[in-house]
């Protein structure tokens, strides 16, 4: 199984500070990543696949990069709804799998 | 509008079944593969399996912690996918999240159901 490993695990910052969270695979996974936000009692929302390709209708604040065994989110410019928790999926084999998740915080 | 709603969630006993359904609408559902994950209380996220559209087979996958206890089908005239999970465990609780595959093939998932939550316990 590819095991997938975010960090930091937590992460306190202010709105409108530029944030990056970072994934990384324990093989190569070529572009294969999708990033997920989640807001408390909510379900998972996809915001960038194939490791910087951007979702129809996420802001464009959000990028991603990366490839192989290293990967990236950025956000430019945090806003209130960003306060949520962030999890990178590979795609490359079965079984899917997630990171930890990354919790990003009000500092 | 796209929508999953997931259905069916409940306190059992171990070594007992429970059956949970995920109504789809909004789209052509018989089109695209519908997968099951979980999250336990307070946990990140976990694939449970998936269901490929009758285009590729109809075909199942699932992950190690499942396979044998869990079945995941589809009925296309109801825009329904099920899951059906046996042989359950305490490890089993969790909200179990019905997703749907990106039409391009490639598993990462585009929409989410709200969740039901499974409890096991006795």
């Amino acid at each position: 199984d590819i095991q997938m490993t975010q960090s930091p695990s937590t992460l306190s910052a202010s709105v409108g500070d530029r944030v990056t969270v970072t994934c990384r695979a324990s093989q190569s996974i070529s572009s294969w990543l999708a990033w997920y936000r989640q807001t408390p009692g909510k379900a998972p929302k996809l915001l960038i696949y194939k490791a910087s390709s951007l979702e129809s209708g996420v802001p464009s604040r959000f990028s991603g990069s990366g490839s192989g065994t290293e990967f990236t989110l950025t956000i430019s410019s945090l806003q209130p709804d960003d306060f949520a928790t962030y999890y990178c999926q590979q795609y490359n084999s079965h079984p899917l799998t997630f990171g930890g998740g990354t919790k990003v915080e009000i500092k | 509008e796209v929508q999953l709603v997931e259905s069916g969630g409940d306190l059992v006993k171990p070594g007992r079944s429970l059956r949970l359904s995920c109504t789809a609408s909004g789209f052509t559902f018989g089109d695209y593969a519908l997968s099951w994950f979980r999250q336990a209380p307070g946990k990140g996220l976990e694939w449970v399996g998936l269901i490929r559209s009758k285009t590729y087979g109809g075909t199942t996958e699932y992950a190690a912690s499942v396979k044998g206890r869990f079945n995941i089908s589809r009925d296309d005239s109801k825009s329904i996918a099920y899951l059906q999970m046996n042989s359950l465990k305490t490890e089993d609780t969790a909200v179990y999240y019905c997703c749907r595959r990106d039409y391009s093939n490639y598993d990462y998932f585009d929409y989410w159901g709200q969740g039901t939550l499974v409890t096991v316990s006795s």
